[in-house]
């Protein structure tokens, strides 16, 4: 099984700031990896897929990189609307693993 | 638009069993492999178990394999989870999503139905 770790587990950013958060898989899984949104309440919101492209609707401010086992999402100029929960998921083989999740909160 | 809704959730004794249903809408089912995550009060998402498009193969995390059965109905658009054996720490809300027909990200979810597993 592929051992996902989110780093870090909370953080604080000010709105108008950027936001680096960081996902580690225990062996490489290419670029199959993604990205989601929780916000208390509501279910997980795609933001990317294959490691750095944007879903559907995703503002360009929500950015992906990384392949094999080093992954980051970066969110450029927080809004209000950003802090949330953020996990990664692989999807390079049986089973899937999430993250434990990032929480990113108003500073 | 696409739109999946879970239902059959409850409180349920240990030991006990339930099945979990999600209507999907707005797409072609039948094209898709489908996937349950789940979510404890307060915690990460776990996944749970995916059944292929035409539900020949399915995978389960190991804590439930043996205990949970994913199946799917084409004919009624519909996706189901029989658990089994249900212990406290089942005890979630219950996801099911959609894989990507591209590649194999999960891109939409329902809104999900709660579990509860106590005496």
């Amino acid at each position: 099984e592929v051992v996902m770790t989110q780093s870090p587990a909370t953080l604080s950013v000010s709105p108008g700031e950027r936001a680096t958060l960081s996902c580690r898989a225990s062996q490489a899984v290419s670029t199959n990896l993604a990205w989601y949104q929780q916000k208390p309440g509501q279910s997980p919101r795609l933001l990317i897929y294959r490691a750095s492209t944007r879903a559907t609707g995703i503002p360009v401010r929500f950015s992906g990189s990384g392949s094999g086992t080093e992954f980051t999402l970066t969110i450029s100029g927080l809004q209000s609307e950003d802090f949330a929960v953020y996990y990664c998921l692989h999807y390079y083989n049986w089973p899937r693993t999430f993250g434990q999740g990032t929480k990113v909160e108003i500073k | 638009q696409v739109q999946l809704e879970e239902s059959g959730g409850g409180v349920v004794r240990p030991g006990g069993s339930l099945t979990l249903s999600c209507a999907a809408s707005g797409f072609n089912f039948n094209s898709y492999g489908m996937h349950w995550v789940r979510q404890a009060p307060g915690k990460g998402l776990e996944w749970v178990a995916v059944i292929f498009s035409d539900g020949t193969h399915t995978y389960y995390t190991d804590s439930v394999q043996g205990r949970f059965t994913s199946s799917r109905d084409n004919s009624k658009n519909t996706l189901h989870l029989q658990m089994s054996s249900l212990r406290a720490e089942d005890t979630a809300l219950y996801f099911c999503a959609r894989e990507s027909g591209s590649d194999w990200f999960l891109d939409s979810w329902g809104q999900g139905t709660l579990v509860t597993v106590s005496s």
